[in-house]
């Protein structure tokens, strides 16, 4: 398996520019986690999906920010207008829940955001 | 609300010295612990994990026991290599219904000279 892959790797765009990020978690996977990770302040969940349906967007910070998950295998992350502030690296992840086990997260290798 | 505390960081050691990153949690019933590893520029990678009490997870010479009589999962390493530089993360998964989404500790620098 390829693992979780994300794309762009990196991503340079002006403020007030529509930005996207997509993600390919591993086959399988149940569930799809979007984290944000900035030195001030760590790393956040966004938002999680558990097949294919959001469970929890309390960490999308504002109204700007929107994720979808339209199959099992692509979802995208998307920020417009960007803002300076959003400049950060993005994580997505993927886990499989099946049969009362978890076997831990599965992270791609990110996303690095950068808005001027 | 689950939570998981670390000792705070930065960690430097000199290579082979002994390494011990201190993990507490708060959670109710029996959640699965893990540790990830996050090198430079890189996502973070699973390193080992518990799924109930007194069980060890143990990988790359790393290991780390599930103490539920004092909630702790910390991480130990006999011997540390400067390959070891990096950010160590715990976290834990509930178990129940809500079993899906982790909580992750804030993380600890480990810095390895030579």
């Amino acid at each position: 398996d390829a693992g979780v892959i994300q794309s762009p790797r990196h991503e340079v765009t002006e403020m007030g520019q529509e930005v996207t990020l997509r993600c390919k978690p591993i086959s399988g996977h149940d569930y799809l986690f979007w984290y944000r990770q900035t030195m001030m302040r760590g790393l956040e969940l966004l938002i999680y999906f558990n097949n294919n349906v959001p469970i929890d967007d309390s960490g999308m910070p504002e109204d700007r920010f929107s994720a979808k998950m339209p199959n099992a295998s692509f979802s995208t992350l998307k920020i417009q207008p960007s803002e300076p502030r959003d400049s950060a690296v993005y994580f997505c992840a993927s886990s499989s829940h099946s049969r009362g086990a978890n076997y831990g997260y599965t992270f791609g290798s990110g996303t690095r955001l950068t808005v001027v | 609300g689950d939570s998981v505390t670390q000792m705070e960081g930065p960690v430097t050691l000199s290579e082979e010295a002994f390494l011990t990153i201190n993990c507490t949690y708060t959670a109710t019933g029996y959640p699965s612990l893990f540790w990830y590893v996050q090198y430079p520029g890189e996502g973070l990678q699973l390193l080992l994990k518990a799924t109930k009490a007194d069980d060890k997870g143990s990988n790359k010479g790393f290991e780390a026991t599930y103490r539920k009589e004092t909630t702790s999962f910390h991480l130990e390493k006999g011997s540390v290599q400067v390959s070891d530089s990096a950010v160590y993360f715990c976290a834990l998964i509930p178990s129940g219904t809500n079993a899906g989404k982790s909580t992750f500790g804030d993380g600890t620098t480990l810095t390895v000279k030579p």
